[in-house]
């Protein structure tokens, strides 16, 4: 199975910030990397797929890039509804697997 | 689209634990997408468990980890999706998802979840 990492595994943050999220394969995956939010007791929400591209109705302060093995996932200018945590997926080879998730909170 | 998700809250050691997902929006036989399964624990964070789509005839793919246990069928009758995981132990304690399918991977439309509780 590919194995997924994430860093940091949480991180504070304020209001208007830029906030940085890595993920990393364990082996190459190409572009085949989407990206999720999500909320307490809710389910995940899909913001970016094919690494880069943003999924429709996601503002456009959520950005994806990144190839192969790393990736990262920025939030332009946090705000207050970006509080949440957020995975990365591989969908590159079955079976699918999950980052261990990203908890951004309020600083 | 729309994914209703049923199913019993609570599951004894042994037994089967069965969820279905009602589909509106869209059709179990739908050759654009796919039907999966997720669950999302603590310990094991979220697992995709596997997954069903219609291309000129019906396919399943299932995680290793629970091949041996574990049935998604679709019911295109009542246009569901359903799940059985057999020999249930407390380590299958979980919220559990259905999750559309699209393309190649990406999970574009989630059920709300189900807490599986599995204790005696």
């Amino acid at each position: 199975d590919i194995q997924m990492t994430q860093s940091p595994s949480s991180l504070s943050a304020s209001v208007g910030d830029r906030v940085t999220i890595t993920c990393q394969a364990s082996q190459d995956i190409s572009n085949n990397l989407n990206w999720y939010q999500q909320k307490p007791g809710k389910a995940p929400r899909l913001l970016i797929y094919d690494a880069t591209d943003l999924e429709t109705g996601v503002p456009i302060r959520f950005r994806g890039s990144g190839s192969g093995t790393d990736f990262t996932f920025t939030i332009f200018s946090l705000q207050p509804d970006d509080f949440a945590v957020y995975y990365c997926q591989q969908y590159d080879s079955l079976p699918y697997t999950f980052g261990p998730g990203t908890k951004v909170d309020i600083k | 689209v729309q994914l209703q998700q049923s199913g019993p809250g609570l599951v004894k050691p042994s037994q089967t634990l069965s969820l279905t997902c009602a589909i509106s929006g869209d059709s179990v036989s739908t050759e654009r997408a796919g039907w999966s399964w997720i669950r999302q624990s603590p310990r094991r964070g979220l697992e995709w468990l596997g997954r069903t789509y219609y291309r000129s005839k019906w396919n399943t793919d299932y995680a290793e980890s629970a091949k041996s246990r574990i049935t998604i069928k679709p019911d295109t009758s009542k246009n569901q999706v359903s799940l059985q995981l057999n020999s249930v132990t407390p380590d299958d304690t979980a919220i559990y998802y259905c999750a559309r399918t699209r393309g190649t991977g990406l999970f574009d439309y989630w059920g709300q979840g189900t807490l599986v509780i599995v204790s005696s």
